[in-house]
């Protein structure tokens, strides 16, 4: 079985702070992918990453940067945390077109 | 502009009936569509897949229908158990290997 782990399940961030939410993937994929998800609007690409040190905007990257130094290892990072960021965000990585997610981070920016 | 979408934001059924839910889509480039299944506070794990090639695709309970003249898919799930009760997404492939999804649709199957 594929494991995909996300780092935290629950954030509670300021306004301004950096804030960093991690994902380890275990089956050596090399596409990985960063989700939010907020009602109504399904689940909406922010950043992707096909191999270690690359990486492609999605949908709606502003706000948003990632890192993939590691082929298991893909980081999303809020440079400074917006009230607007305040959702689920989810991991994922990919084989052929099955995605394979994490069990996602609920972050709140208060 | 929302390419995947899911019009039916929640559906309740009884146990034992047949659970519909539908998603249109506007690419028609997409080639390939599948449905996620979402428990809360857990991520969504992938339930079954079509290819743009086919009509239908079965699994088990789930069948997975495709018009692609009216652009629209549909699960099917018979018969509903109260274990199905979740957020159901369904997504598409498009260029570049990317995954478009809906808003998702609140399944309640009540005992």
């Amino acid at each position: 079985d594929v494991k995909v782990t996300q780092s935290s399940r629950y954030l509670v961030k300021r306004t301004g702070e950096k804030v960093f939410l991690e994902c380890v993937q275990d089956m050596d994929h090399e596409n990985m992918f960063w989700y939010r998800q907020d009602p109504g609007l399904g689940l909406r690409l922010i950043y992707f990453s096909y191999d270690v040190k690359m990486k492609e905007k999605g949908d709606i990257p502003e706000g948003y940067s990632v890192s993939r130094e590691k082929k298991e290892r893909f980081s999303l990072i809020l440079e400074s945390a917006s009230t607007n960021q305040t959702s689920m965000y989810l991991c994922a990585s990919r084989v052929q077109g099955r995605a394979f997610f994490g069990q996602g981070t609920r972050l709140t920016v208060v | 502009d929302q390419q995947v979408k899911q019009n039916s934001p929640s559906l309740s059924v009884q146990e034992g009936r047949i659970s519909i839910l539908n998603c249109d889509y506007t690419n028609s480039m997409f080639d390939y569509f599948l449905w996620y299944k979402k428990y809360p506070a857990e991520g969504p794990t992938f339930l079954i897949s079509i290819s743009s090639i086919k009509d239908k695709n079965e699994d088990g309970r789930f069948t997975v229908f495709l018009n692609k003249s009216a652009k629209h898919l549909s699960l099917h799930i018979v018969p509903s158990q109260p274990g199905d009760s979740a957020v159901y997404f369904c997504a598409a492939r498009r260029a570049g290997n990317m995954l478009t999804f809906g808003g998702g649709t609140r399944l309640m199957v009540k005992p």
